[in-house]
């Protein structure tokens, strides 16, 4: 069984630029998490969907979205970078089956904001 | 908000000895989920071990164990007969039975194994 697929590995990007990652959870999962991992603040969630819709949200500005696919693919898009968007941003995916909330995670996407 | 602390950040232990990381919690629930997850140099986190607060017994995964003490929110994680591939940054993590499945990190803690 495939594990959750996440493109691009890498980017760079300049101030101002936008940028779109992409998940392919395992299959047979349809919730998708996303985290944000920084040296500074460490991991902190992002939002999670589940059927194409926004189930839970963190505390982060309104210029980083998501979206779901009914192939329960997954997309965040983050808007007029800035330096301190420069991160890993993690991917994890879940079957979401009651008292078990085993999330298999991605291998993430680093982002670079020059 | 919950949060979650692991007061160790780096921890370095000497193969086939035994070593524990410390995590403490802060919450007002009484029902929510535990977990330690391991990040090896590669980046993909991998779920160690899970503890449902409701369960009094410790979970045992193998090499891994942990222990739960839900009156003190502590929940340290103890790794017997260290290995080299043990080596990586541990997180732990917390989840409320309310938030969907949205976890709650500490800021991690890097073992070293050496040889």
């Amino acid at each position: 069984k495939a594990g959750v697929t996440q493109t691009p590995r890498y980017l760079i990007k300049t101030r101002g630029q936008q940028v779109t990652l992409s998940c392919s959870p395992i299959s047979g999962h349809r919730s998708v998490s996303w985290y944000q991992q920084t040296p500074g603040q460490g991991l902190q969630f992002l939002f999670e969907y589940f059927s194409e819709t926004q189930r839970n949200k963190g505390n982060f500005p309104g210029r980083f979205s998501g979206r779901q696919f009914s192939n329960s693919r997954s997309e965040m898009n983050v808007s007029t970078l800035e330096l301190g968007d420069s991160a890993l941003y993690l991917c994890a995916s879940s079957d979401r089956q009651p008292n078990t909330g085993e999330l298999f995670f991605g291998e993430g996407s680093r982002l670079t904001v020059l | 908000a919950q949060t979650v602390t692991q007061s160790q950040p780096e921890m370095s232990v000497q193969e086939a000895e035994t070593v524990t990381l410390s995590c403490t919690y802060d919450t007002s629930e009484s029902d929510y989920y535990l977990f330690w997850y391991k990040q090896p140099p590669s980046r993909q986190m991998i779920l160690v071990i899970r503890q449902e607060a409701y369960k009094q017994q410790n979970a045992t995964e193998n090499r891994f164990s942990v222990n739960f003490q839900k009156a003190a929110k502590s929940f340290s994680l103890k790794i017997s007969d260290s290995q080299l591939g043990d080596a990586a940054m541990y997180f732990c993590a917390y989840r409320s039975s309310n938030s969907g499945y949205a976890l709650n990190f500490g800021k991690g803690t890097s073992l070293l194994v050496t040889p």
